[in-house]
C-alpha cells in the first residue's frame, strides 16, 4: 500500500524564520495535500497539489508537488507563533470506491516567540 | 455555526465497559468519516460511510460499530473497551466520496483506564 514518509518528525524554531518540511512516498502519487492540527483540533487542509510541478501558495505557506511524483515540500516563510501545530501531508486512497485520507506521521512544528 | 460537531470532548472509562462517541455535520456532505490518531499522532482511518452506507472498513475489531442514521450523523459504538483503544478518534465529512478537501471535527480523546 501507499506510504509516506515526512520529515523532519520535529523542528523547534525562532519566530520570523523559515521552515520547510517535505513529504516521500514509496508510489507515484496523483495528489498531495498538506494539513495542518493545531493543538487539541482536527486537522485542517491548508494546500492540495494535483499536477506534477505545480507550486502553490497560501500566504505564507508554499508548496510543491514534486515532478517525480513521489515528493512535496511545504515551506513556511517568517514564522510566527500561531504556525504552531502538526503538519500531515496527505494522499486520497483512490483504490475502488474509497476516499480516504492516507496521512504521512506529521512534523510537529514549536516556534519560539 | 459548527461545521462537524463530536461529542463528548473527553471520554474517560473503564477496561470492559461500552461506550459511542457522536458526530454530527451540518455541512449537507454526503460522506462521513473515523479516523483513529494514536499517542504518536499517527492518524488512520477507521470507517467511512456515503449516504449511511458504509463504503470503507478498514481492519477495525469488531467491537467497533459505526452507525448512520441519517447522512448528517455518524456515530461510533465501542464494545469492550480496551486499553488499546486510547486514542483520539476524529469524525470528518467530505461533499462526496473520494474527495480530498475533509472537514474534522475537534476530537474525542478516549482514555480507557
Amino acid at each position: 500500500g501507499q506510504q509516506l514518509n515526512q520529515s523532519p518528525q520535529s523542528m523547534f524554531i525562532q519566530e520570523g524564520e523559515d521552515v520547510s518540511m517535505n513529504c516521500t512516498s514509496s508510489s507515484i502519487f496523483n495528489t498531495w495535500l498538506w494539513y495542518k492540527q493545531d493543538p487539541g483540533e482536527g486537522p485542517v487542509l491548508l494546500i492540495a497539489l494535483y499536477k506534477a510541478g505545480e507550486l502553490t501558495s497560501n500566504g505564507r505557506l508554499t508548496a510543491q508537488f514534486g515532478i517525480t511524483r513521489k515528493d512535496s515540500f511545504l515551506n513556511i516563510s517568517a514564522s510566527i507563533p500561531s504556525d504552531v501545530g502538526i503538519y500531515f501531508c496527505a494522499d486520497l486512497n483512490y483504490g475502488g470506491s474509497q476516499g480516504n485520507l492516507i496521512f504521512g506521521k506529521g512534523t510537529k512544528l514549536s516556534v519560539k516567540p | 455555526d459548527t461545521a462537524v460537531s463530536q461529542t463528548p470532548k473527553y471520554l474517560v472509562t473503564q477496561m470492559g465497559n461500552d461506550k459511542s462517541i457522536k458526530c454530527e455535520q451540518n455541512l449537507g456532505h454526503d460522506t462521513m468519516y473515523w479516523y483513529k490518531q494514536d499517542s504518536k499522532k499517527f492518524l488512520k482511518i477507521m470507517f467511512s460511510y456515503n449516504n449511511k452506507e458504509l463504503i470503507i472498513n478498514e481492519t477495525v475489531p469488531n467491537r467497533f460499530s459505526p452507525k448512520s442514521p441519517d447522512k448528517a450523523h455518524l456515530n461510533l459504538h465501542i464494545n469492550s473497551l480496551e486499553l488499546g483503544d486510547s486514542a483520539v478518534y476524529f469524525c470528518a465529512s467530505s461533499h462526496n466520496a473520494g474527495e480530498d478537501t475533509q472537514y474534522f471535527g475537534p476530537g474525542t480523546r478516549l482514555t480507557v483506564l
